[in-house]
Parts: structure tokens; C-alpha cells; sequence
């Protein structure tokens, strides 16, 4: 069963810093595009930033580009955010998905939809 | 990077057929078939109902259909069940390499 558990979340000052991770398995974590999205209290679904495979190409939302790093640890099977100059609009749950994907005959493959997602991790930036 | 576009409500009855709609841009929903929706009951996280603009994963009602035409995709759910109420969210993969959500909209079962 896949399973992904976000944590890292808390309150932090603004101007502040603070990594989140993403704990995966259930599945070859090595093989799939990570997301991180995010939801402010009572609103939208808001894409934050995407890793591949093997952590050697990212992007990003221009909301947080030059703030927040998007990484991944494949032998921890881990996904990690770290979120800097952190502001009060950043206040969010922030989910982790993952992309479905496979790999087949040496190469991979992505489908560009997310197919399971975490339960999320709150970050309050506030002073 | 703008949103896509959705209504903020939806409304129907038991037994009826709603249809909610996603406006993007030609870089957008209009450029590619990556259009995806998801649901998401209050305080869980979303789940995935249709990808690629008309395909349903395994283990999601057939009542569920998605379509597009040009820059908007829908999403038409056909007899109403209250388990159905809910937020339902698109999102398109992008002509930047990025992904962007419609503001969502909220589903009620009268």
C-alpha cells in the first residue's frame, strides 16, 4: 500500500525557515515525480514545486521560486522541502503527491497526474 | 502561472447530473491532455477522480466523466449521491513545466 507521511510542520516568525520531509512507501520511490502542493486555511489546492527521479531537475511556482528548495533522498526514500524567507501568505497544509509513473525496459515514464497524496503538515508563519 | 478557472458552487439534487467546468489558456488545458481532478472532503487530503482529461483510476464510480473542448475541461457526475458533496479541484500541467489548480469548487447534494 503506498503510504506518504508529511512532517516538519509548526509555527515559525516570519523571515524564518523550516524543512518539511515526506516519508514514502509501499512503492519504488526512486521511480516516480514528487510534488509538494499546498492549501491556506479555507481555500484552493496550489501547486508549489516538483522533483523527478533521481533529484536532477526541479521547478517551481513563482510564488516561492528563490525561497524554497524542493530535494529528495532516494536510499531514505524521502521528499523534503525546505521553505526560507518564509512570509505569512505561505501559511498552508502542505501535501506531498506523488506523480504516476513507471519504469519499463531501462527507461521511466510520467503521467503528469497525482494518484496519492499524504495526509498534509500545517505550517503557520506568523509572529 | 493563473489559476484555471472554476465555479465556486455546484448544486443538484439526489439522482441528478451536475457538470462543473475548468478554463485555462492554450499553455494550459487547451495545450495538452494532462488535465486531471480530484476530490477532497473537508479536512482530507485530495483524491484523484479523473486523469488525463477523460480517464478514471481503478476504484472510482463510473458516475464520474471528463471531457474537453478547446481551453475547458469539465467534470459531469451523474446521479447525485451525498457522499459525492464535496470540493473538486482541476489541474493542468503547464507550457512553463509547472502544474496549476482551478480555485476549486464546492459541490452540495440538496
Amino acid at each position: 500500500e503506498v503510504q506518504l507521511v508529511e512532517s516538519g510542520g509548526g509555527l515559525v516568525q516570519p523571515g524564518g525557515s523550516l524543512r518539511l520531509s515526506c516519508a514514502a512507501s509501499g512503492f519504488t520511490f526512486s521511480t516516480h515525480w514528487m510534488h509538494w502542493v499546498r492549501q491556506a486555511p479555507g481555500k484552493g489546492l496550489v501547486w508549489v514545486s516538483r522533483i523527478n527521479g533521481d533529484g536532477s531537475s526541479t521547478s517551481y511556482a513563482d510564488s516561492v521560486k528563490g525561497r524554497f528548495t524542493i530535494s529528495r533522498d532516494n536510499a531514505k526514500n524521502t521528499l523534503y522541502l525546505q521553505m526560507n524567507s518564509l512570509r505569512a501568505e505561505d501559511t498552508a497544509v502542505y501535501y506531498c503527491a506523488r506523480e504516476f509513473g513507471y519504469c519499463s525496459g531501462g527507461s521511466c515514464y510520467h503521467y503528469y497526474y497525482f494518484d496519492s497524496w499524504g495526509q498534509g503538515t500545517l505550517v503557520t508563519v506568523s509572529s | 502561472q493563473s489559476a484555471l478557472t472554476q465555479p465556486a458552487s455546484v448544486s443538484g439534487s439526489p439522482g441528478q447530473s451536475i457538470t462543473m467546468s475548468c478554463t485555462g489558456t492554450s499553455s494550459d488545458v487547451g495545450g495538452y491532455n494532462f488535465v486531471s481532478w480530484y476530490q477532497q472532503h473537508p479536512g482530507k487530503a485530495p483524491k484523484l477522480m479523473i486523469y488525463d482529461v477523460s480517464n478514471r483510476p481503478s476504484g472510482v464510480s463510473n458516475r464520474f466523466s471528463g471531457s474537453k473542448s478547446g481551453n475547458t475541461a469539465s467534470l459531469t457526475i451523474s446521479g447525485l449521491q451525498a457522499e459525492d458533496e464535496a470540493d473538486y479541484y482541476c489541474t493542468s500541467y503547464t507550457s512553463s513545466g509547472t502544474w496549476v489548480f482551478g480555485g476549486g469548487t464546492q459541490l452540495t447534494v440538496l
